[in-house]
C-alpha cells in the first residue's frame, strides 16, 4: 500500500519561492502524484500532475508562478513570487493496486504560510 | 467549464442513513470515473469511493467506509451518488465529489476537478 509523506508545515516570505515536498513510500518511486490546493474555508483545488520524470501537467487556470518537479521518491510543487492568496493546504494524491483492487491515498497536508 | 454542485448534507443521528449527489456538467459525464472525497473537521482529506465511468462496474471503497457506504452514478442524468449507512459520529465531514482525470480507462486516475462538498453531521 504507497503511502505519502508531507512536511505539515512551511512558510516563506511574500514574494520569496517556496518548495513542497510530498515523498513516495519504498517501493512506489515510480508513481505519478498531483497536488492539490486548499484555501482556508474553501474546497481543494486540482494544480497539477507530477511525473516520476519530472513533467507536469497544470490544471486550468493555475498561474505559471506554480511549476512540479521530481527526484528518486520525492515529488515537489514550487511556488514563486509567493503572494498572500497562496497561504493555503497543500495536499499530495495518488493511487495504487492492492490485493483488493485499486486505492487512492493523500499525503497528510502541508501548511503553507506566507510571511 | 467543468462544474460539480453537492447536496443532500445535514445532520443525522448515529445509524441513520443519508444519500448524497454531484450533478456534474460541463464535461460528457459518461466518459469519466468519479470519486467521493472527504474532510472531518480540522482534518486532511480522505478517499471514500471510486466508480467507473461506464455503469459503475467497478467500485471501490476505503476501508472505513466498505460495506456501509455505497457509489452510483446516472450518466443519462450527469449524477453522481453516495448512500451512507450506519452512519457513525466520526463519518462527520465535508464530502466532495471530484472528477478523475483519466478518459475512460487510460491514463492516471487522480482528481482534477472538485465540487465545493456538502456537510454531514452525525450527531444524537
Amino acid at each position: 500500500q504507497v503511502v505519502l509523506t508531507q512536511s505539515p508545515s512551511a512558510s516563506a516570505s511574500l514574494g520569496a519561492s517556496v518548495k513542497l515536498t510530498c515523498t513516495l513510500s519504498s517501493g512506489h518511486s515510480s508513481y505519478t502524484i498531483a497536488w492539490h490546493q486548499q484555501r482556508p474555508e474553501k474546497g481543494p483545488r486540482y494544480l497539477m500532475k507530477v511525473n516520476n520524470d519530472g513533467s507536469h501537467r497544470k490544471g486550468d487556470g493555475i498561474p505559471d508562478r506554480f511549476s512540479g518537479s521530481s527526484s528518486g521518491a520525492e515529488r515537489y510543487l514550487t511556488i514563486s513570487s509567493l503572494q498572500s492568496e497562496d497561504e493555503a493546504d497543500y495536499y499530495c494524491q495518488t493511487w495504487g493496486t492492492g490485493p483488493s483492487g485499486p486505492s487512492w491515498v493523500f499525503g497528510g497536508g502541508t501548511k503553507l504560510t506566507v510571511l | 467549464q467543468v462544474q460539480l454542485v453537492e447536496s443532500g448534507g445535514g445532520v443525522v443521528q448515529p445509524g441513520g442513513s443519508l444519500k448524497l449527489s454531484c450533478a456534474a456538467s460541463g464535461f460528457t459525464f459518461s466518459n469519466y470515473a468519479m470519486h467521493w472525497v472527504r474532510q472531518a473537521p480540522d482534518k486532511g482529506l480522505e478517499w471514500v469511493a471510486f466508480i467507473r465511468y461506464d455503469d459503475g462496474t467497478k467500485k471501490y471503497f476505503g476501508d472505513s467506509v466498505k460495506g456501509r457506504f455505497t457509489i452510483s452514478r446516472d450518466n443519462s442524468k450527469n449524477t453522481l451518488y453516495l448512500q451512507i449507512n450506519s452512519l457513525r459520529t466520526e463519518d462527520t465531514a465535508v464530502y466532495y465529489c471530484g472528477k478523475d482525470s483519466a478518459t475512460g480507462d487510460f491514463g492516471d486516475h487522480l482528481v482534477d476537478y472538485w465540487g465545493q462538498g456538502t456537510l454531514v453531521t452525525v450527531s444524537s
